[in-house]
């Protein structure tokens, strides 16, 4: 499959503690990306990590990508009630983005 | 700047018709890609657009077809509407080809097919 793996596929956790977000994959990639989507709406570009690249911060996001095990981290730190969202991996190459399934996250308050 | 702009919002059509959408890039993009977004499918390429010329395909039935017009402004067309084809559309634009750099989505096309 070129398509990401995500998991888990939904995540519940309370306000303030930290959710973490999996993404496998099978194919060569040029970079690997994390985008939200709030509910069935557009997607948002959180970050984008190049694939000669281990570890990326934007804010309370951190993203961490293992090309020898092809596998990539996104790290929400204190989080809010307004992360809520569905979270995709996006795999990056000269021909097109192919995006994962996603993670449901629910941050309770 | 304004962002992607996709229109219309909501649409709901009766199978057998055909549906054009349309997508407006961000000012300066040349690339467009569509997106058919479902429950069960999750996110789905459906096809590039970059200058004008088709650079790259989905796996999808030749019912979906799409155009980007010298203002790099794109459209998709569904004929033979089923009502497999209810999703949600999205565009995405970017500067240079999609995949490299980030791509910027519109808030997506709504798409009902009874």
């Amino acid at each position: 499959s070129q398509q990401g793996e995500e998991d888990p596929q939904a995540l519940s956790i309370q306000e303030g503690e930290n959710a973490t977000m999996n993404c496998s994959y099978k194919t060569s990639i040029n970079n690997l990306q994390w985008y939200r989507q709030n509910s069935g709406r557009g997607l948002v570009h959180l970050i984008l990590i190049r694939s000669n690249e281990r570890e990326k911060h934007s804010g309370r996001l951190r993203v961490t990508l293992d090309t020898s095990k092809k596998s990539s981290s996104l790290l929400i730190t204190a989080s809010r009630a307004a992360d809520t969202a569905s979270y995709f991996c996006a795999l990056g190459n000269d021909q097109k983005l192919v995006f994962g399934q996603g993670t449901r996250l629910t941050i309770n308050p | 700047k304004a962002g992607v702009t996709q229109t219309p919002r909501y649409l709901i059509k009766t199978r057998g018709q055909q549906v054009t959408l349309s997508c407006s890039p961000i000012s300066g993009h040349r690339s467009v890609s569509w997106y058919q977004q479902t429950p069960g499918q999750g996110l789905q390429f459906l096809f590039e657009y970059f200058s004008e010329t088709q650079r790259n395909k989905g796996n999808f039935p030749g019912r979906f077809s799409g155009r980007q017009f010298s203002n790099s402004r794109s459209e998709m067309n569904v004929s033979t509407l089923e009502l497999g084809d209810s999703a949600l559309y999205l565009c995405a634009s970017r500067g240079q080809r999609i995949g490299s750099t980030e791509a910027f989505f519109g808030q997506g096309t709504r798409l009902t097919v009874v």
